[in-house]
């Protein structure tokens, strides 16, 4: 089956460590983004990529990084600069077109100790 | 910038019952709209994308409308049963980039048996 895999289901962080949550898809899509989604203040754009290496920050890229080598996947990893990394991170895809539905994977619970 | 807001917040409704879902953006030069259903702790599911020359788009008990010019959109849902039971969110491209969508806060749905 076609679609968008996301892991781990759940991601535990100390205090200054980095982390990489990691996405994959199968769908041959050029786009693939990165949302963080926290209570109450619905999905927000962390950073996209339209095409192989190359990428660009969303509304609140600081504290995290991207990489964007093969088409099938774009890890996140937050890294210690993100000073309050606690929320469910969607990683998303499409084909690239304005007209485009955008799947999404599952979803990583990040919880920071 | 680009804003969307959905209302109402919550909604509980007995089965069976019509309801409609609304949504509401400020910048009316939308290419499209989608809506997407969340479950608790998953992933967001895509379930109707309305072009901006469309006014309508039905895909089973589910029907959207979408008035560009007055910057709305509907979500009606007829014969609601306990499996609608979810938050339902509307997205429109960004007013800049390339598909990044910008989404509203969501509604959520209980039925009740």
């Amino acid at each position: 089956d076609g679609g968008i895999t996301q892991s781990p289901k759940y991601l535990f962080r100390k205090e200054g460590q980095n982390v990489t949550l990691s996405c994959e898809q199968n769908l041959n899509h050029d786009a693939m983004y990165w949302y963080r989604q926290d209570p109450g203040q619905g999905l927000r754009l962390i950073y996209y990529s339209q095409i192989v290496n190359d990428f660009q920050k969303g509304d609140i890229a600081e504290g995290y990084s991207v990489s964007r080598e093969k088409k099938e996947s774009f890890p996140l990893t937050v890294t210690s600069a993100q000073k309050n990394p606690t929320a469910f991170y969607l990683c998303a895809s499409t084909n690239g077109q304005w007209a485009d539905t955008q799947y999404f994977g599952p979803g990583t619970r990040l919880t920071v100790l | 910038k680009q804003e969307v807001t959905q209302i109402p917040a919550a909604l509980s409704v007995p089965e069976g019952e019509n309801l409609v879902l609304n949504c509401s953006f400020t910048d009316s030069a939308i290419y499209n709209l989608q809506w997407f259903r969340q479950d608790p702790g998953k992933g967001l599911t895509s379930l109707l994308l309305i072009q901006s020359s469309q006014r309508e788009q039905t895909s089973g008990r589910l029907n959207a409308s979408l008035d560009k010019s007055s910057g709305r959109s509907t979500l009606y849902i007829a014969a609601s049963q306990p499996g609608d039971s979810a938050t339902y969110l509307c997205a429109v491209p960004k007013d800049s980039g390339y598909s990044t969508l910008t989404f509203g806060k969501g509604t959520m749905l209980l039925v009740s048996p």
